[in-house]
């Protein structure tokens, strides 16, 4: 299994540009999580989803949007980029019934807003 | 609103020192609390749980109601322990997690 893997690894945008970022598990986990993760601070949830439909905000939504079409995928979108979303972003996974707490993350995804 | 807060940003330790990460939240509920770990160019994984009451590579945590704390310790600090450790409180449905803004630690030979 390649578990949470994510793209790109790296990427400039210019700003109001727009990006999606990849997120896939193959673990047929059904909850799914983004984070970023500004320098010095810690990890920031910006959208989760329960299930493929089903997606809800955390607590730093404003400025981007998700999907669940399917259980392995939960692609990330910014639709105009801005400086202050300059950060790495992180996906992660687990399932339902699992131990609490227990999430299972990308590599990240490092974005820089010029 | 929930929070949690890891009042140090970088521990340095000489090897088989003792080393003690602080973390204290705020919740109004029944807090679930972890430790999450990052070596370097690896990927964020999950150390220890409180519910567990388990020793993970030496390190144990134990959570304190009355001081609303989770201080991870090790008696003994070995090179391989240097990394990047998080402090995480699980809240509400769906296995969310909020995280501290972490602790860096350096131990030296």
């Amino acid at each position: 299994n390649a578990g949470v893997t994510q793209t790109p690894k790296f990427r400039i945008l210019k700003i109001g540009q727009s990006m999606t970022l990849q997120c896939a598990q193959d673990m047929n986990h059904n909850y799914m999580y983004w984070y970023r993760q500004d320098p010095g601070m810690g990890l920031k949830l910006i959208y989760y989803s329960v299930g493929a439909g089903i997606t809800d905000k955390g607590e730093v939504p404003n400025g981007y949007n998700v999907s669940r079409s399917t259980t392995e995928y939960f692609p990330l979108r910014l639709e105009l980029a801005a400086p202050s979303q300059t950060s790495v972003y992180f996906c992660a996974s687990s399932y339902k019934g699992q131990a609490p707490g227990t999430q299972y993350f990308g590599p990240g995804t490092r974005l820089l807003v010029l | 609103a929930q929070r949690v807060t890891q009042p140090e940003k970088l521990l340095s330790v000489f090897k088989g020192a003792p080393v003690e990460l602080k973390c204290n939240y705020s919740y109004s509920g029944s807090p679930e609390l972890f430790w999450y770990v990052q070596y370097s160019r690896q990927r964020l994984q999950l150390l220890l749980r409180h519910i567990s009451r388990e020793s993970i590579k030496g390190f144990t945590a134990d959570l304190n109601k009355g001081e609303t704390s989770f201080h991870l310790k090790k008696p003994f600090a070995q090179e391989e322990d240097s990394a990047m450790y998080y402090c995480a409180l699980s809240i509400g449905a769906g296995n969310k997690l909020t995280f501290g803004g972490g602790t860096r630690v350096l131990v030296k030979p």
